[in-house]
């Protein structure tokens, strides 16, 4: 069954480092989203991508923030310089269709320390 | 805001036991709504969806229930197994080319042997 993949599994920063986390999206899917999940609580919306360009994006997804899709595969969220805050767990989704359901990848675990 | 959320953070139902994990939503504009499943160290696992013009929809050992009328939505699990404890989420989304799923609080489901 196809899935989407994400690296690294765990990447730990110093505050105010950039990161890049990657993801390989499901090869016909067309939508793509971010989503992060800090410790126990519920999971949060950041940004979605369709056709090359943000479709909708959340609060939380400031400047320091940006998403890309070099290549027709990868599709990467950029954090510039991070907070302590931005530590969590950053999921990748992509779907076939905007309103259909969503297929997530194992998560890319961010420590900012 | 809008939002959508649970009930009961934890539920401890007996093995063979059915399960019954409650959802709340407040925002009228929503005609589609998602059960995930995440287990511990992964991403969100689709379980069964429903839209808004349907008020039940049965899958392999699930249902979920959809009360309009109220804004409310349950995943039923019948003869619940070991495997089925995870943390649960309701989301929403709405037509009309919004990207953006909204996820809930979670309810944790601890299955006892």
């Amino acid at each position: 069954e196809p899935e989407v993949t994400q690296t690294p599994s765990h990447q730990v920063t110093q505050m105010g480092q950039e990161v890049i986390l990657r993801c390989v999206p499901i090869s016909n899917h067309l939508y793509f989203y971010w989503y992060r999940q800090i410790l126990g609580q519920k999971v949060e919306f950041l940004v979605s991508f369709y056709n090359n360009e943000i479709s909708e994006k959340s609060e939380i997804f400031d400047d320091q923030f940006s998403v890309e899709r070099p290549d027709g595969s990868n599709f990467t969220l950029k954090i510039r310089s991070t907070k302590l805050e931005d530590s969590a767990m950053y999921f990748c989704a992509s779907g076939e269709d905007g309103t259909e359901k969503l297929f997530f990848g194992s998560g890319t675990q961010l420590s900012v320390l | 805001g809008e939002s959508v959320g649970l009930h009961l953070p934890t539920l401890s139902v007996q093995e063979g036991d059915n399960s019954i994990i409650n959802c709340a939503y407040s925002n009228s504009a929503s005609d589609y709504f998602i059960w995930y499943k995440q287990e511990s160290g992964k991403g969100p696992q689709f379980i069964i969806d429903i839209r808004s013009n349907m008020d039940k929809r049965q899958g392999q050992r699930v249902t979920v229930l959809l009360n309009k009328t109220v804004k409310h939505l349950s995943l039923q699990i019948a003869a619940t197994q070991p495997g089925d404890s995870a943390v649960y989420f309701c989301a929403e989304n709405r037509s009309g080319g919004y990207q953006k799923v909204t996820f809930g609080i979670g309810t944790k489901l601890q299955v006892i042997p």
